[in-house]
């Protein structure tokens, strides 16, 4: 089975700090994802990689960035919380190449900024 | 602007019958699109995917349906069960580009 497993699940965090959240994925998929939910407006894509060291942005990159120095890592990176960005945040990856992969999800992290 | 839409925030449906949920698109490039099932305070799941070359796929209780023409999807659950309840996402993928595009969701509340 394809297990996408991000580190922490549950997170607060103040105003300003910077937060890291990891991702890691162990069926050698090339592509990886960062998402961000939130009630009302689905699944909105960050960042993401279709190759270690590259990154794209995605639909909502501002105050965020992104890390991939390996293969099967994956790291959210934002500089400097803010309230609004307390949400569920999913990292997922797929297999590269032509379309008709499907996309798996880790369990989410939950971060709330104070 | 979204490019796959779920018109739709939630739907209820007596344990039995027959639930269906609906997605629409814009883009002419998608030829991929898939359906996840979400439970609260935790990841989307896999359900059931089709390609553009189809019209048609099932699996179990579950059956997508494509129509190219009209850029609308649907997913059929028959019969609902109870543990069915959660919020169901389509996605989209363009040809040969590995970038998935989500609906907003809609809530499904089956009940005993």
């Amino acid at each position: 089975d394809v297990k996408v497993t991000q580190s922490s699940r549950y997170l607060v965090k103040r105003t300003g700090e910077k937060v890291f959240l990891e991702c890691v994925q162990d069926m050698d998929h090339e592509n990886m994802f960062w998402y961000r939910q939130d009630p009302g407006l689905g699944l909105r894509l960050i960042y993401f990689s279709y190759d270690v060291k590259m990154k794209e942005k995605g639909d909502i990159p501002e105050g965020y960035s992104v890390s991939r120095e390996k293969k099967e890592r994956f790291s959210l990176i934002l500089e400097s919380a803010s309230t609004n960005q307390t949400s569920m945040y999913l990292c997922a990856s797929s297999f590269g190449g032509s379309s008709g992969n499907t996309i798996y999800f880790g369990e989410g992290s939950w971060l709330t900024v104070v | 602007d979204q490019q796959v839409k779920q018109n739709s925030p939630s739907l209820s449906v007596q344990e039995g019958r027959i639930s269906i949920l609906n997605c629409d698109y814009t883009n002419s490039m998608f030829d991929y699109f898939l359906w996840y099932k979400k439970y609260p305070a935790e990841g989307p799941t896999f359900l059931i995917s089709i390609s553009s070359i189809k019209d048609k796929n099932e699996d179990g209780r579950f059956t997508v349906f494509l129509n190219k023409s009209a850029k609308h999807l649907s997913l059929h659950i028959v019969p609902s069960q109870p543990g069915d309840s959660a919020v169901y996402f389509c996605a989209a993928s363009p040809y040969n580009f590995n970038k998935f595009y989500f609906g907003s969701g809609t809530k499904l509340n089956v009940k005993p």
